[in-house]
């Protein structure tokens, strides 16, 4: 079946260290994101790669860092210097973004808490 | 820049009843809109998406949703709410990526 695939769904992270969030699709979809997601506030977006090898900063990108090495995968790092990364994590895809056509298909998410 | 406003954070509705849920957006141009629908702990599904044409637009579990371009909204209407239909909901805009409105959690009470 075609999807997007998030793991792990729980992850746990001590105060200082670095983890990383693995998003796989196989859709064939060219663009890709990661948003995070906290009680009340909606979904705020991470970073988004239009294309392998291209990604952009979303409107709360600081702390974190991605990778497009391939079209399927779109890896999210949490750093230490992310001072509240306590969250609901989710990757998305879609087609493409030319002309708005930006209809996401989400994975599960990860939920990533520090100790 | 674009946004969406979501004025209900939480609605109550009785099972039978009928619901709607508020989504006013702000965008320059002709604005692709969706509806996000959430469970505890889940990714998003897509539950109806306007690009153009119809004002009022048909989506899946009974939903429907209508664009009303003088108001700058885009309003999620159910005619008979089931308590499975208890999640949350989320309005987005797009130009080339995904604006979130803050969500409105919905109660089904028996």
């Amino acid at each position: 079946d075609g999807g997007i695939t998030q793991s792990p769904k729980y992850l746990f992270r001590k105060e200082g260290q670095n983890v990383t969030l693995s998003c796989e699709q196989n859709l064939n979809h060219d663009a890709m994101y990661w948003y995070r997601q906290d009680p009340g506030q909606g979904l705020r977006l991470i970073y988004y790669s239009q294309i392998v090898n291209d990604f952009q900063k979303g409107d709360i990108a600081e702390g974190y860092s991605v990778s497009r090495e391939k079209k399927e995968s779109f890896p999210l790092t949490v750093t230490s210097a992310q001072k509240n990364p306590t969250a609901f994590y989710l990757c998305a895809s879609s087609i493409d973004y030319r002309g708005g056509n930006t209809e996401a298909f989400f994975g599960q998410g990860t939920r990533l808490t520090v100790v | 820049a674009q946004s969406v406003t979501q004025p209900d954070i939480h609605i109550t509705v009785s099972e039978g009843a009928s619901l709607e849920l508020r989504c006013n957006y702000s965008y320059g141009a002709t604005p692709y809109l969706f509806w996000y629908v959430q469970s505890p702990g889940q990714g998003l599904q897509l539950l109806l998406k306007y690009f153009s044409g119809d004002t009022l637009v048909q989506g899946i579990k009974g939903f429907e949703a209508e664009f009303k371009r003088s108001q700058s909204s885009f309003n999620l209407r159910k005619p008979s709410v089931h308590w499975s239909d208890a999640a949350e909901y989320f309005c987005a805009v797009s130009d080339y990526k995904l604006s979130f409105g803050a969500g409105t959690t919905v109660t089904v009470r028996a």
